[in-house]
């Protein structure tokens, strides 16, 4: 079946700019989660949706990160007034009950 | 909190030589641990898990990794590379076999090297 899709697969905006990324689940997968990849800080978990709900939101980079998850499936993770220091692979990861996490292939991007 | 490290940042191999990638971790509760491959370009693929019971946990493309409690490790072995083996791996850490509410904790990874 279809795994975890991400868009847009590589996105280039200029500093300040606002730019939304988008997650598509494997159907049914409950809980869906959010990673940034960057050189220097590794993998880090930004935010976890049980349904459309996220009970902690304290791992977002700051309050310049927000994310969202609508009707249980597709989420969207926005950065406004983007910083250079956002450039980065944003992964998504979805799994059902306590199943393992599959991850969609990322978003690249690169703030300029 | 909780931590993982991989001593290793590169590893070369030479193909059909053995491998072990080291994990260790850092968890106050009981550890859910992962191994994960990510290659060039690619989201991050389960290579295997570790839950409970048996400590020598098999996975797939013929890894397998074993849980050493006392050492708090869970390092990856194969015994023969293969040269689509290279990539980048990542072994991780969680509160349940879904990685739990607050996602899973990786180490930094280690980049694998095959030498023809």
């Amino acid at each position: 079946g279809a795994g975890v899709s991400q868009s847009p697969s590589n996105k280039v905006t200029e500093k300040g700019k606002d730019v939304e990324l988008r997650c598509d689940p494997i159907s049914g997968h409950t809980a869906l989660y959010w990673y940034r990849q960057s050189l220097g800080q590794g993998l880090e978990f930004l935010i976890y949706f049980q349904g459309n709900s996220a009970p902690d939101k304290s791992g977002l980079p700051s309050d310049r990160f927000s994310a969202e998850r609508t009707g249980g499936s597709v989420s969207t993770l926005t950065i406004q007034r983007t910083q250079q220091e956002d450039s980065a692979v944003y992964l998504c990861a979805s799994s059902f009950a306590r199943a393992p996490q599959y991850f969609g292939p990322g978003t690249r991007l690169l703030v300029l | 909190a909780q931590s993982v490290t991989q001593p290793d940042i590169h590893i070369t191999v030479s193909e059909g030589a053995s491998l072990e990638l080291r994990c260790n971790y850092s968890y106050g509760a009981t550890p859910y641990l992962f191994w994960y491959v990510q290659s060039p370009g690619q989201g991050l693929q389960l290579l295997l898990k570790y839950f409970s019971g048996d400590t020598l946990v098999q996975g797939i493309k013929g890894f397998e990794a074993e849980f050493k409690r006392s050492q708090s490790s869970f390092n990856l072995r194969k015994p023969s590379v293969h040269w689509s083996d290279a990539a980048e791996y990542f072994c991780a850490v969680g509160a349940d076999s879904g990685g739990g509410a607050d996602g899973l904790t990786f180490g930094k990874g280690t980049h694998l090297i095959i030498q023809p």
